[in-house]
């Protein structure tokens, strides 16, 4: 079966630095989405990686290495307005997304 | 510019009632998606849509039904809706489907079958 994993809940303190975990199994990989998703909200694109590496953009960064079927997102600089649900989202062979249940960040002041 | 707009915002239904979400977007992408998001869950696919005309199955289609009359509009159906359906649905669109581009997600709908 296909499977994503990610934390359920983290916490970080605002101004420092927290990295997002996700795991996957799926069958065939055409990339890795993150996206953002505030309580009550609609999930907002973020990043999007096909090749192994890190990918900086501001103060998120998102990381893949497809033969170890991990990426992360790291956010710099924590606001409070990072607090959030994180989603990890593969594209499998057939271009469907399947997604992680998220994790939910809270930044503590 | 909208975007992507869902209707009701929410609604309370009675089990065995027919209901309609309505999902209209203004970007003319060529693809949309219907997902519902339950608590613990990841986001899962109802229904999709390559272009206008053509639908298919995601991973939990049964109990609900779609159509692509436009580019534009992409309504769902729950036939006769169960408690079980209680969720929070959000429709999504893309510029292309079966590929890896960017979904952009309406505001979604929260529904309640008692």
């Amino acid at each position: 079966g296909q499977n994503i994993d990610q934390p359920t809940e983290m916490t970080a303190t605002e101004g420092a630095i927290v990295q997002i975990n996700c795991t996957y199994q799926t069958s065939g990989f055409n990339g890795l989405f993150w996206y953002q998703q505030h309580a009550g909200e609609a999930p907002t694109f973020l990043s999007y990686n096909v090749l192994d590496g890190l990918e900086e953009k501001g103060r998120f960064s998102s990381f893949l290495s497809r033969s170890k079927g991990y990426s992360y997102l790291l956010l710099k600089e924590l606001q409070m307005k990072d607090s959030a649900s994180y989603l990890c989202a593969v594209v499998d062979s057939n271009y469907q997304l399947i997604w992680g249940a998220g994790t939910k960040l809270i930044i503590k002041p | 510019i909208a975007g992507i707009t869902q209707a009701p915002t929410s609604q309370i239904l009675a089990a065995g009632r027919r209901m309609t979400l309505r999902c209209t977007q203004d970007m003319r992408h060529n693809a949309m998606y219907w997902y519902r998001q339950d608590l613990g869950l990841g986001l899962r696919l109802i229904h999709y849509s390559n272009t206008a005309g053509t639908t298919g199955k995601g991973e939990v289609p049964d109990g609900y039904s779609v159509s692509r009359a436009n580019t534009d509009d992409f309504p769902l159906t729950l036939a006769s809706a169960v408690p079980s359906q209680t969720s929070v649905y959000f429709c999504a669109s893309s510029e292309r489907g079966g590929t890896y581009n960017e979904q952009f997600f309406g505001p979604g709908t929260r529904l309640t079958v008692l």
